[in-house]
């Protein structure tokens, strides 16, 4: 059965600073992966999506993530952080029509 | 472009009632299905719909019904709310299982 483990549920760091966000899956065939973002009180926003192409993944707002099959990792960084990257993003993967989500990891950005 | 829409955006009930969440998708997705959100927990799958007609359970299902007439419309029934209820809701649809969702912006329903 397929999972998702996010290995923070909390990260801070000051704005200007690199911004790396993990995530470890399992799963039983070759996935396709995704990094969602929310924004307090506000809905879900697609950052990026792996799905079997190039396995560095460029998102919206000067995100990418990398595909390590051997790791089985997907990692989020960003080079330089923001006030406005502040909010909570999700690892999730997708197999037979279900999204598996992590448990999200919290990004603090301190001034 | 309205996408995804969700009514209510905010809801109290007291326990042992009834309610319907309603969910509208307008980009002709086959895929629908309906999440909640509880702190610490990510999002969990309640249930979910590969085309009309179609319906299936996911993660936690007990205490919610769905049904499919249409390709546009998938509507969470709770059939009688109890406070384990209390939650965020999200649907949501896509092309397929393994592509983009696109989300509504929520229900926040509280069960007193």
């Amino acid at each position: 059965a397929q999972s998702v483990t996010q290995l923070d549920s909390h990260v801070s760091v000051s704005e200007g600073t690199p911004v790396l966000l993990r995530c470890n899956y399992s799963s039983s065939y070759s996935p396709s992966l995704f990094w969602y973002v929310q924004h307090p009180n506000k809905g879900l926003q697609l950052l990026l999506k792996y799905t079997s192409a190039a396995t560095l993944v460029k998102g919206i707002n000067g995100f990418e993530a990398e595909f390590k099959k051997s790791e089985t990792s997907f990692h989020l960084t960003k080079p330089s952080a923001h006030m406005g990257d502040a909010a909570e993003y999700f690892c999730v993967v997708s197999e037979n029509y279900q999204l598996i989500w992590g448990a999200g990891t919290k990004l603090i950005i301190k001034p | 472009n309205a996408g995804v829409t969700q009514t209510p955006k905010f809801q109290v009930l007291k326990t042992g009632q009834s309610m319907t969440l309603q969910c509208a998708q307008d980009m002709n997705h086959e895929y629908m299905s309906w999440y909640r959100q509880d702190p610490g927990m990510g999002l969990r799958l309640i249930h979910y719909s590969v085309g009309a007609g179609i319906t299936d359970q996911g993660e936690v299902p007990n205490g919610y019904n769905v049904s499919r007439s249409t390709t546009e419309d998938f509507p969470l029934r709770l059939l009688s709310a109890a406070p384990s209820q209390t939650s965020v809701y999200f649907c949501a649809s896509s092309y397929g299982g393994n592509t983009e969702a696109f989300f509504g912006q929520g229900t926040r329903l509280t069960v007193v």
